[in-house]
């Protein structure tokens, strides 16, 4: 596609499940990011990835957060044991090369922990 | 730590005036910045993006500044229209990559 997809566009869950998140980038974007939007607040940092390698994971909430990429395409955000705090909209960017360029955004997946 | 402040935080203007939005970051330390809109329920739109090396950028009605040693990034919107009504968001890049976004400023055009 044109854009950046993801998928699924929402999710509700109950709580202690785990969840998976899919983000597929622009083709050809070699960069990749995660971020989440929770309610009411700033849009915050999760990961980033260059190609199928993310440098660094500390924006990661906790130790239930992980993501991996493949491929250099398509990257997937895992949440496990899921907990109310983490219903928020997550949202996936791309970019053509890391550092310099324009990040083009998802629609993003709206997470509601029950 | 990286903070990004946006002012004001929600504004209100009759349509066709120009206005300004503020963008300050504490950590002048940066690669790029880029302003980005929000629409309700939807993904964010880039607007401009500014390399640390400039000092603006210009798309249309919209003109984006850096003053980087000041921490500083203004969005002028001219002539503003209803269809600008949104939230407008700046976003700093800093080491490892990592993005750090304002909170954002709601701005609705009143026809």
């Amino acid at each position: 596609g044109a854009g950046v997809s993801q998928s699924p566009s929402n999710k509700v869950t109950e709580k202690g499940k785990d969840v998976e998140l899919r983000c597929d980038p622009i083709s050809g974007h070699t960069a990749l990011y995660w971020y989440r939007q929770s309610l009411g607040q700033g849009l915050e940092f999760l990961i980033y990835f260059q190609g199928n390698s993310a440098p660094d994971k500390s924006g990661l909430p906790s130790d239930r957060f992980s993501a991996e990429r493949t491929g250099g395409s398509v990257s997937t955000l895992t949440i496990q044991r899921t907990q109310q705090e983490d219903s928020a909209v997550y949202l996936c960017a791309s970019s053509r090369a890391r550092g310099t360029e324009t990040q083009y955004f998802g629609p993003g997946t709206r997470l509601l922990v029950l | 730590k990286q903070e990004v402040t946006q002012i004001p935080a929600a504004l209100s203007v009759p349509e066709g005036e120009n206005l300004v939005l503020n963008c300050s970051f504490t950590d002048s330390a940066i690669y790029n910045l880029q302003w980005f809109r929000q629409d309700p329920g939807k993904g964010l739109t880039s607007l401009l993006l500014i390399q640390s090396s400039q000092r603006e950028q210009t798309s249309g009605r919209l003109n984006a500044s850096l003053d980087k040693s000041s921490g500083r990034s203004t969005l002028y919107i001219a002539a503003s229209q209803p269809g600008d009504s949104a939230t407008y968001l700046c976003a700093v890049r800093g080491g490892y990559q990592k993005v750090t976004f304002g909170t954002g400023t709601k701005l609705q055009v009143i026809p």
